[in-house]
């Protein structure tokens, strides 16, 4: 069975532009959420979907949004890049809420 | 607001050594448990968890948890440690009605002396 993948892997852009990150999460899963990890912030709760639903959001501007498809898959888009952004976003799955949660690898953004 | 305090960043042992990583939470009521694992540019890895019941909890590669609620403690075990074991380590809370809302402690990064 195949894990939780994101796209791209790593990502360089520079301050003003948008990104948009794609999960893809493991078959079965229903629930996908994101989370942003940084060396001075740590891991934040970015989102959590549940059947294109969003069920919760962290505490983020509204320049970070995402969404879920019908097949599950989630997308995070980060509008008007800041400095700060850069980190590795992290999505992660699950069958159902309250369910362990699956990991992806992350993608790196740089932003310049 | 909820935190998870994991106040030692970095631990060093030697192989073969007890390890004990620890991990103390400030939450409104008794929260979802966890403890996961990250290896250098990798995602992160459940190593147990803790809902209610029994304050041990055994998980994988052989660590486990007590939970001890007078405490607001949570901390992770294993007897003997082995190289591989060397990676970051998180502890994490999540909402008590569940979801996957978690919030993370700051790490506890794990080298392993040969």
């Amino acid at each position: 069975k195949a894990g939780v993948t994101q796209t791209p892997r790593y990502l360089i852009k520079t301050r003003g532009q948008q990104v948009t990150l794609s999960c893809s999460p493991i078959s079965g899963h229903r629930s996908v959420s994101w989370y942003q990890q940084t060396p001075g912030q740590g891991l934040q709760f970015l989102f959590e979907y549940f059947s294109e639903t969003q069920r919760n959001k962290g505490n983020f501007p509204g320049r970070f949004s995402g969404r879920q498809f019908s097949n599950s898959r989630s997308e995070m888009n980060v509008s008007t890049l800041e400095l700060g952004d850069s980190a590795l976003y992290l999505c992660a799955s699950s069958v159902d809420l309250n369910e362990k949660l699956f990991f992806g690898s992350g993608t790196q953004l740089s932003v310049l | 607001a909820q935190s998870v305090t994991q106040p030692d960043i970095h631990i060093t042992v030697s192989e073969g050594a007890s390890l004990e990583l620890r991990c103390n939470y400030s939450y409104g009521a008794t929260p979802y448990l966890f403890w996961y694992v990250q290896s250098p540019g990798q995602g992160l890895q459940l190593l147990l968890k803790y809902f209610s019941g029994d304050t041990l909890v055994q998980g994988i590669k052989g660590f486990e948890a007590e939970f001890k609620r007078s405490q607001s403690s949570f901390n992770l075990r294993k007897p003997s440690v082995h190289w591989s074991d060397a990676a970051e380590y998180f502890c994490a809370v999540g909402p008590p009605r569940g979801g996957n809302m978690l919030t993370f402690g700051g790490g506890t990064r794990l080298m392993v002396k040969p």
